[in-house]
């Protein structure tokens, strides 16, 4: 079956440091992936989202690029912001077999960034 | 602005008591998904609907029912079954499995604890 595997958390950095917060992944078929991040008692956003392989997804300085070879979705920012601070989720939909369009997600990375 | 409005925010349930979560989209779409949230975990899936009067069972549907009479909307109840139901519980909705590159966009979250 899917599944997405996270780098571990929580991840502390310092404002204007350097994020990378890696992700892997195992599918049937060829999915879609995303990021999405949750600020405290909130739902989850869409940060980013790449089709398919080679596609760079980008959002409010977060990249991400779709790498079908190593089977990755790596998350990175150049110069995080306390604003930053939030759970992080990758996900992918995969439309093989069952074409529900169910998304299954990584069990997050707690991000905290320090002034 | 279109959107997923669930309530409430907070909801308490007593021993042998179901409670309904609330969950209404104005975006128009299809498919709708209830997912369950514990600390340290992703995100797994209770039930979804692709169309109205009609829904299927997640990866952990024991102890949920739902119902699904308008697109709009698509209630779960947690029934007294459930015997860990405290939890945060988020709705999503997207459109159907053929827009695999189409995201799934999510309410606010319903944080349900046990008295």
């Amino acid at each position: 079956g899917d599944s997405v595997t996270q780098m571990e958390g929580p991840v502390t950095l310092s404002e204007e440091a350097f994020l990378t917060i890696n992700c892997t992944y195992t599918a049937t078929g060829y999915p879609s992936l995303f990021w999405y991040v949750q600020y405290p008692g909130e739902g989850l956003q869409l940060l980013l989202k790449a089709t398919k392989a080679d596609d760079k997804g980008s959002n409010k300085g977060f990249e991400a690029t779709y790498r079908k070879e190593t089977t990755s979705f790596h998350l990175e920012k150049g110069s995080v912001q306390v604003s930053d601070s939030a759970v992080y989720f990758c996900a992918l939909r995969d439309a093989g077999g069952t074409s529900y369009g169910k998304l299954t997600f990584g069990q997050g990375t707690i991000l905290t960034v320090h002034p | 602005d279109g959107g997923i409005t669930q309530s409430p925010k907070y909801l308490f349930r007593k021993e042998g008591q179901n409670v309904t979560l609330s969950c209404e989209q104005n975006l128009n779409h299809d498919a709708m998904y209830w997912y369950r949230q514990d600390p340290g975990q992703g995100l797994r899936l209770i039930y979804y609907s692709q169309i109205v009067n009609d829904f299927q069972k997640g990866d952990i549907a024991e102890g949920y029912s739902v119902s699904r009479e308008k697109k709009e909307s698509f209630p779960l109840t947690v029934t007294s079954a459930q015997k860990n139901p405290t939890a945060f519980y988020l709705c999503a909705s997207s459109i159907p499995g053929t827009g695999i590159n189409q995201p799934q966009h999510f309410g606010d979250g319903t944080r349900l604890s046990i008295l």
